[in-house]
């Protein structure tokens, strides 16, 4: 079975700074997705970016990319210029195809700090 | 706003009863995903549908069970609730493979 793993229960980062999420995940298939999604104090979730497997380059969103290492099966999130809207809990998540139910990582709680 | 409609956005209810969950995926969506979301277990995958039928099952009690209605609805109803299933019951559809889940604003669900 197909699993995620968050190392980081929590994080902070200093307004205007950058941190680096991780996630490593665990699978026998080699085509696959991999999304980070945010969830707000009002408990929405909320996409934030999505990786496919078979692209090598990384995805980027504005302030927000990853760091996919295929071969290490590793998926980290990287913030930029973070602002206070961005604390938030985090949650890394694989899917065996763009149809599949989603597999969540436990999640990593980040604070801001202005 | 993702376009997924959840209803009620709360419900308090007592042990032994029984709801109903509603979710309306955005339009033109097939698929429809229920989640619950709890402190102890994190996000888990009850079961899918996909234009009607059921086509993937997760962690999902006998309790509990779903449908998706012709109109692409879906409900899940938990019977015999007890203090356990207190929690965030989330809805999320998506289109095909080619596009993301996208989650409704959830449904907590208290038992007291």
């Amino acid at each position: 079975a197909q699993t995620v793993t968050q190392s980081q229960p929590e994080m902070s980062v200093q307004e205007a700074e950058t941190v680096t999420l991780s996630c490593t995940y665990d699978t026998s298939e080699s085509d696959y997705y991999l999304f980070w999604y945010k969830q707000p104090p009002s408990r929405q979730m909320i996409l934030v970016i999505r990786q496919e497997a078979y692209k090598q380059q990384n995805a980027t969103e504005n302030r927000f990319s990853v760091n996919f290492q295929k071969a290490a099966k590793s998926f980290s999130l990287k913030i930029s210029d973070s602002q206070l809207g961005d604390a938030a809990m985090y949650f890394c998540a694989y899917s065996y195809s763009g149809n599949t139910p989603l597999v969540f990582g436990k999640g990593t709680r980040l604070s801001v700090i202005a | 706003d993702s376009g997924v409609t959840q209803t009620p956005k709360h419900l308090i209810t007592a042990t032994g009863q029984r709801v109903t969950l509603r979710c309306s995926p955005r339009s033109g969506d097939l698929s429809v995903y229920w989640y619950q979301q709890s402190l102890d277990q994190g996000l888990q995958f009850l079961i899918q549908y996909y234009n009607g039928e059921e086509r993937a099952k997760g962690n999902i009690l006998e309790r509990f069970s779903a449908q998706q209605f012709p109109d692409l609805h879906s409900e899940l109803n938990l019977s015999s609730l007890e203090l356990g299933d207190s929690a965030l019951y989330f809805c999320a559809s998506s289109v095909d493979g080619t596009q993301p889940q996208h989650f409704g604003d959830g449904t907590r669900l208290s038992i007291l």
